[in-house]
């Protein structure tokens, strides 16, 4: 399985855009790139994903370098309720599983 | 609404004991997934099923079993609950392999503590 790396931790201010880093170097051809967020104590929720294009939706954009080997998700104006655990993950092909690390606990201070 | 549900939300078990989390989508999804999330770390895969009648272990199965006799439903069964078993539970659906480009959608959890 292709791997993340993602900072533990980050701030950002209310109505500021927050620009959450991923790293994954080893990508494959074939795999997407995924987003989720999960707020404190509850079920994981899903954000947007990509494969080589950039993308966005009504929640965020996720921009994916030319070379594949790392992206970075945009919440254009941030919100208190943003504050969540922020998941990059890397899946494609036959693998069917959701590897979760730990990912990057975004803080939106006042 | 739509969704993922989960029940119970909280549990308090004895050791020894036995109990199922049910889980239950009506979106029409064919792939479902059981999660567990111990504090401070990342989910890790318990059991998933590609349909009705199929299941398959994932990364954590030890200590639980799984049925998928409708497309709706997804129970996860603990037998002879130990302590190692205190943790949260997600069950997942998705339309798809989420390889070809789908998400997964969430239940709220179940939080179970043993004793």
């Amino acid at each position: 399985d292709a791997k993340t790396t993602q900072p533990p931790s980050m701030d950002c201010a209310e109505g500021r855009a927050a620009n959450l880093p991923c790293n994954h170097s080893t990508i494959s051809g074939n795999e997407y790139v995924y987003w989720y967020r999960q707020i404190h104590s509850q079920g994981p929720q899903y954000i947007i994903h990509g494969l080589k294009n950039n993308e966005t939706n009504e929640m965020a954009s996720l921009i994916i370098t030319e070379d594949r080997k790392s992206s970075t998700l945009i919440l254009p104006h941030a919100t208190l309720r943003d504050t969540a655990v922020y998941y990059c993950i890397v899946n494609g092909g036959s693998n069917y599983k959701l590897t979760f690390g730990k990912g990057t606990l975004l803080t939106v201070n006042p | 609404n739509a969704g993922v549900t989960q029940t119970p939300k909280f549990r308090i078990l004895k050791i020894g004991q036995s109990m199922t989390l049910q889980c239950a989508q009506d979106m029409n999804h064919n792939y479902m997934y059981w999660y567990r999330q111990d504090p401070g770390m990342g989910l890790k895969l318990i059991y998933y099923s590609v349909g009705a009648g199929i299941t398959d272990k994932g990364e954590v199965p030890n200590g639980y079993n799984v049925s998928r006799s409708t497309t709706e439903d997804f129970p996860l069964r603990l037998e002879l609950a130990a302590p190692s078993q205190t943790s949260v539970y997600f069950c997942a659906s998705s339309p798809k392999l989420t390889g070809v480009g789908y998400g997964y959608t969430f239940g709220s959890g179940t939080r179970l503590t043993v004793v």
